[in-house]
């Protein structure tokens, strides 16, 4: 089974710092993705990645960015967090355009 | 999701009973429509999936239907135990990308 393994489960940040959340996968995967996850929103594409060092920006990318530096991890980055930035967020892998597998996902919490 | 919109947010079962989540798209081009259940503390999971040229799929007690005319695609839980008890989500594929509903809570009741 392909795994997705997101650093952190639980983040708790202060306003004005940069963060950076990490991802790996481990099936050589080349599309990799960030989410974020709010209460009756659903899942929002923040940024996407099809091969290392390419980026795409999502439908909100404002605030972050991304870093595809080797194949199997992915990472975003807040720039200077804040508070509106507290959320589940989820990273993703998919060898086509099918079949996503999600990582269990980090909980930030900006102060 | 921008694209795609999901009925009910919260559903309420009897053990027992079958549960229906609606999703409508947007999208003509989209051809791909997977539906992820997420367990509390967990990432979504690929539950079951359709393809467009596919307009019913049955994997044991969870099926998908899809209506291209309409737009919309269902997911049908039958016989609902408790560990059916989790947020469903619905998405279709646009450029490659999903795109996610809202999401379903759905609870069993014993």
């Amino acid at each position: 089974d392909v795994k997705v393994t997101q650093s952190s489960r639980y983040l708790v940040k202060r306003t004005g710092e940069k963060v950076f959340l990490e991802c790996v996968q481990d099936m050589d995967h080349e599309n990799m993705f960030w989410y974020r996850q709010d209460p009756g929103l659903g899942l929002r594409l923040i940024y996407f990645s099809y091969d290392v060092k390419m980026k795409e920006k999502g439908d909100i990318p404002e605030g972050y960015s991304v870093s595809r530096e080797k194949k199997e991890r992915f990472s975003l980055i807040l720039e200077s967090a804040s508070t509106n930035q507290t959320s589940m967020y989820l990273c993703a892998s998919s060898l086509l355009e099918y079949g996503y597998t999600f990582g269990s996902g980090t909980r930030l919490t900006v102060v | 999701g921008e694209n795609v919109e999901q009925h009910p947010s919260t559903l309420s079962v009897q053990e027992g009973d079958s549960a229906v989540i609606k999703c409508t798209y947007s999208d003509s081009a989209s051809n791909y429509f997977p539906w992820y259940k997420q367990e509390l503390g967990k990432g979504p999971q690929l539950i079951i999936d359709i393809r467009s040229n596919v307009g019913e799929k049955k994997d044991q007690r969870i099926a998908v239907t899809l209506n291209k005319t309409a737009k919309h695609f269902s997911l049908h839980i039958t016989e609902t135990q408790p560990e059916d008890s989790a947020v469903y989500f619905c998405a279709d594929l646009n450029d490659y990308k999903l795109s996610f509903g809202a999401g379903t809570t759905v609870t069993v009741r014993a």
